[in-house]
């Protein structure tokens, strides 16, 4: 089945450290890949998709078609990007979404 | 504020039952997308309606039904509930449900089978 997986349920990191969040794929053509987040108490957002190719707030997603995979970075992590992110993947007009990961940015 | 509206935000009912969530989505947006989030199996897209038509279909169980009326909200008819339909439901709504396109997030209604 096609589908996307975020191996990692909870990534706990210090303020200032590199996050990366996992995402892979399975899916032979070309993907249409989001990131979506979730703050505590907010609704679930847009974070960046991957035909964009832009940073917002820091982070960076590259799409890697070799490794099937999408993954989440940013270099310096700061506490207000504590949150659930959810990597996502778009096709037949279905938004399909990975487990998600909850990362806390420990001060 | 994404602009997408349900209600209610809490719901809680009795095994067998029957309930309707609503969703109200941004003003323009076309597409109405509903999603179920629950502890064991993350967020799985159940259904997507666009300007009143059924356009794409997923793990959505034979009990439950959705509509999306003329005026573009749309309704989420769950029945004979089961304890396993515990879970938060969101609605989202796009501009033209094309795959591409942001998709805003409601806040979610959370339903509890007891």
């Amino acid at each position: 089945a096609q589908r996307v997986t975020q191996p990692e349920k909870l990534l706990s990191v210090f303020k200032g450290a590199p996050v990366e969040l996992k995402c892979n794929y399975s899916y032979s053509g070309s993907p249409e890949l989001f990131w979506y987040v979730q703050y505590s108490r907010q609704r679930l957002q847009l974070l960046l998709r991957h035909i964009s190719r832009e940073s917002i707030k820091g982070f960076t997603a590259d799409l890697n078609k070799g490794e099937t995979s999408f993954h989440l970075k940013k270099p310096f992590a700061q506490e207000e990007d504590s949150a659930m992110y959810y990597c996502a993947w778009a096709a037949g007009n279905k938004l399909t979404f990975g487990g998600g990961t909850r990362v806390l940015v420990k001060p | 504020d994404s602009g997408v509206t349900q209600t209610p935000k809490h719901l809680i009912t009795a095994t067998g039952q029957r309930v309707t969530l609503r969703c109200s989505p941004r003003s323009g947006d076309l597409s109405v997308y509903w999603y179920q989030q629950s502890l064991d199996q993350g967020l799985q897209f159940l259904i997507q309606y666009y300007n009143g038509e059924e356009r794409a279909k997923g793990n959505i169980l034979e009990r439950f039904s959705a509509q999306q009326f003329p005026d573009l909200h749309s309704e989420l008819n769950l029945s004979s509930l089961e304890l396993g339909d515990s879970a938060l439901y969101f609605c989202a709504s796009s501009v033209d449900g094309a795959v591409d396109t942001e998709a805003f997030f409601g806040q979610g209604t959370r339903l509890t089978v007891v």
